[in-house]
């Protein structure tokens, strides 16, 4: 199957400060990428769709502001925490589906683990 | 949302062939029928997907009702590293996937 990397892997930051978090398709062309975020001992949740070269969409009670995602080239995503904050600890993980395949398979990444002390 | 409902946990002896279902009475004709697969403290995996006639793969199979409001993952011969929790998902408009609970495989030594 196809491969989508993240990095880092995992992370700590300070309260009050952003971190930024990549996700690259690496042998396919993603035209479309899906972030989740998963708390412990529960399933994923999905944050925002991002097309290329598009603004992303998020979903309900998701804080377009505070994640921000930018998608500007076919094989990379970013996922940016602004004024990160304890809850937003998590383990965040991305998504590529390829170009013109119509309802096909996601290739996900490793995931990121991210602590906000 | 389209919806799926898994027995939240199963268990299984090694070598043995092993049968997922998934009740999805309110799939539309359009909704595609995905599996994904996670271990822990990683992303998911892809396992099959299908939308009217069973599939098969290396992985595993996917066998369909006929009314298409239930499905049953088939692992043909389990391992230990089958273990998982196996997430049965009706891939909605846009390719959206919208997780539920999913299934804990256990598989026994």
């Amino acid at each position: 199957g196809a491969v989508v990397s993240q990095h880092p892997s995992r992370v700590i930051c300070k309260s009050g400060t952003s971190v930024k978090i990549e996700c690259r398709s690496l042998d396919f062309q993603a035209t479309t990428m899906f972030w989740y975020r998963q708390f412990p001992k529960q399933s994923l949740m999905l944050m925002a769709t991002s097309n290329e070269g598009s603004k992303a969409t998020y979903e309900q009670g998701v804080e377009k502001d505070k994640f921000l995602i930018n998608h500007a080239s076919l094989t990379l995503s970013t996922l940016t925490v602004t004024s990160a904050h304890p809850e937003d600890s998590s383990f965040y993980i991305c998504s590529g589906t390829v170009a013109g395949v119509q309802a096909g398979e996601q290739y996900f990444g490793p995931g990121t683990r991210l602590t906000v002390t | 949302d389209a919806k799926t409902t898994q027995p939240n946990s199963m268990e299984s002896n090694e070598e043995e062939p092993v049968h997922l279902p998934c009740n999805h009475s309110t799939i539309s004709g359009t909704d595609y029928i995905h599996w994904y697969r996670q271990l822990p403290s990683q992303g998911p995996e892809y396992v099959i997907h299908g939308l009217t006639s069973n599939v098969n793969n290396r992985m595993a199979s996917l066998a369909i009702a006929e009314d298409r409001k239930s499905s049953t993952l088939i692992l043909h011969r389990a391992t230990l590293r089958d273990a998982a929790v196996y997430y049965c998902i009706l891939m909605e408009y846009g390719n959206k996937l919208v997780f539920g609970a999913g299934t804990i495989l256990r598989v026994k030594s």
